[in-house]
């Protein structure tokens, strides 16, 4: 069973402090993704990587970066936490072989107070 | 990356067939079809893709017309463990696709 695993399921920062989300997943996929997740907004994607050290933007980067040393680990990075990104955030990773599913994390409620 | 416009919302009853249809008008040769199912609190989980025609699984079928700018997703007898976000994808398979989700639309089944 593929797992993909997020570090956290709840997190509360305060406003400016630098907060890492991780992301780990089992299946040696080379895709990773980082998505938010607002009521009214479905899924937004932050960031793409498609093999180590590779990255690219979503459609809402802003505020946002990511690290991925490792194929198996993806990192979304929050410079300066601010109350708008309070959110659900998602991390799924997919391979580039076959039908290309996508497997998601449980999610990290984060909130920024 | 191809648009996706499916309906917002969609309401049913326990026992009916739904269809919830997606509109995908500037696909490209390369695309697939893609659709996932999203119960709250949970990441979205993969329900069935295709490229033409029909694909059937075990939990739905799709529906794919010859000119591929729309595709049905259909539930046959669906039940309140049904009621979730549906969100329909179109995109090439492999690397660089960067699956794009939009806003899915929201299926309620009552009894």
């Amino acid at each position: 069973d593929v797992k993909v695993t997020q570090s956290s399921r709840y997190l509360v920062k305060r406003t400016g402090e630098k907060v890492f989300l991780e992301c780990v997943q089992d299946m040696d996929h080379e895709n990773m993704f980082w998505y938010r997740q607002d009521p009214g907004l479905g899924l937004r994607l932050i960031y793409f990587s498609y093999d180590v050290k590779m990255k690219e933007k979503g459609d809402i980067p802003e505020g946002y970066s990511v690290s991925r040393e490792k194929k198996e680990r993806f990192s979304l990075i929050l410079e300066s936490a601010s109350t708008n990104q309070t959110s659900m955030y998602l991390c799924a990773s997919s391979s580039i072989v076959g039908i290309a599913e996508a497997f998601f994390g449980q999610g990290t409620r984060l909130t920024v107070v | 990356l191809a648009k996706t416009t499916q309906p917002i919302s969609m309401d049913s009853y326990e026992g009916q067939e739904v269809n919830i249809t997606c509109s995908h008008n500037n696909i490209a040769t390369n695309d697939y079809i893609t659709w996932y199912q999203q119960f709250p609190s949970q990441g979205p989980r993969f329900i069935i893709q295709g490229y033409k025609t029909k694909v059937t699984n075990e939990v739905a079928s799709l529906f794919i017309p010859a000119d591929r700018k729309s595709s049905t997703l259909s539930l046959p007898r669906v039940s309140l463990s049904d009621t979730a976000v549906y969100y329909c994808l179109v995109g090439d398979q492999g690397g660089g696709n960067k699956l794009t989700f939009g806003t899915g639309t929201q299926l309620k089944v009552e009894l």
